[in-house]
């Protein structure tokens, strides 16, 4: 079964810094590669997502993510933050497209004025 | 509003009684998912549909959960027995059909807060 790894569970940032979130997955074969969003009192909504192709992605708000297969990771970015990135973030996988994600725990950003 | 819908928001139970929860999806989304999420943790991914069809329930925390979907729109979510263990947030999903592309991007819904008492 694959597993998700998220390294920072907490990070603190000041506006305009950059951001990276940490994620790793266990499994061989291939994957599809996710990013949700969790904003304060509001449901889970996709940021991003990998099935194939180029292996760095673009999402919404500005944020981007790249898949390195070798590492098996699909680390987060965004260039410069802003407050209302505050929220918690989460990386999922699932194999075979129809199956239920595996999420990893989860990041809680929180962003600085 | 047309997201995924779920019912009750809250539910509050004492421990050994039997409660139910209702996911609507996106109209013209034919697979559902169920997860449950606990404090600190990321989704938990419990069981899910195509249409009518339950194709994974295997991961279903133990038999006195159990899920529904009988005419392939809305589903429903039971936990017999309730446990203060069972205390969590209940989430469902929906997507489209693979073959329509955005192969299972998942829209969550804002999921059911349980409590057991």
């Amino acid at each position: 079964a694959q597993s998700v790894s998220q390294h920072n569970h907490h990070v603190i940032l000041s506006e305009a810094a950059s951001l990276e979130l940490g994620c790793n997955y266990s499994y061989g074969g291939t994957v599809n590669l996710f990013w949700y969003v969790q904003y304060p009192g509001q449901h889970l909504q996709l940021l991003l997502k990998y099935f194939s192709g180029d292996p760095l992605v673009k999402g919404i708000k500005g944020f981007e993510a790249e898949f390195i297969k070798s590492k098996f990771s699909f680390n987060l970015r965004k260039p410069s933050v802003q407050w209302s990135d505050t929220a918690e973030y989460f990386c999922a996988v699932n194999v075979g497209g129809a199956d239920g994600l595996t999420f990893g725990k989860g990041t809680h950003l929180i962003i600085q004025p | 509003d047309t997201g995924v819908s779920q019912n009750p928001r809250h539910k509050i139970t004492k421990r050994g009684q039997n409660v139910t929860f209702r996911c609507d999806p996106i109209s013209e989304h034919n697979r559902l998912y169920w997860y449950r999420q606990t404090l600190g943790q990321g989704p938990e991914f419990l069981t899910y549909f195509q249409n009518e069809a339950q194709l994974e329930k295997s991961r279903l925390l133990s038999d006195r959960f159990s899920a529904e979907r009988p005419k392939g729109s809305f589903s429903t979510l039971e936990i017999q027995r309730t446990e203060q263990g069972d205390s969590a947030m209940y989430l469902c999903a929906s997507s489209l059909p693979i073959l329509a592309g955005d192969r299972n991007e998942q829209f969550f819904g804002p999921g059911t807060r349980l409590t057991v008492l």
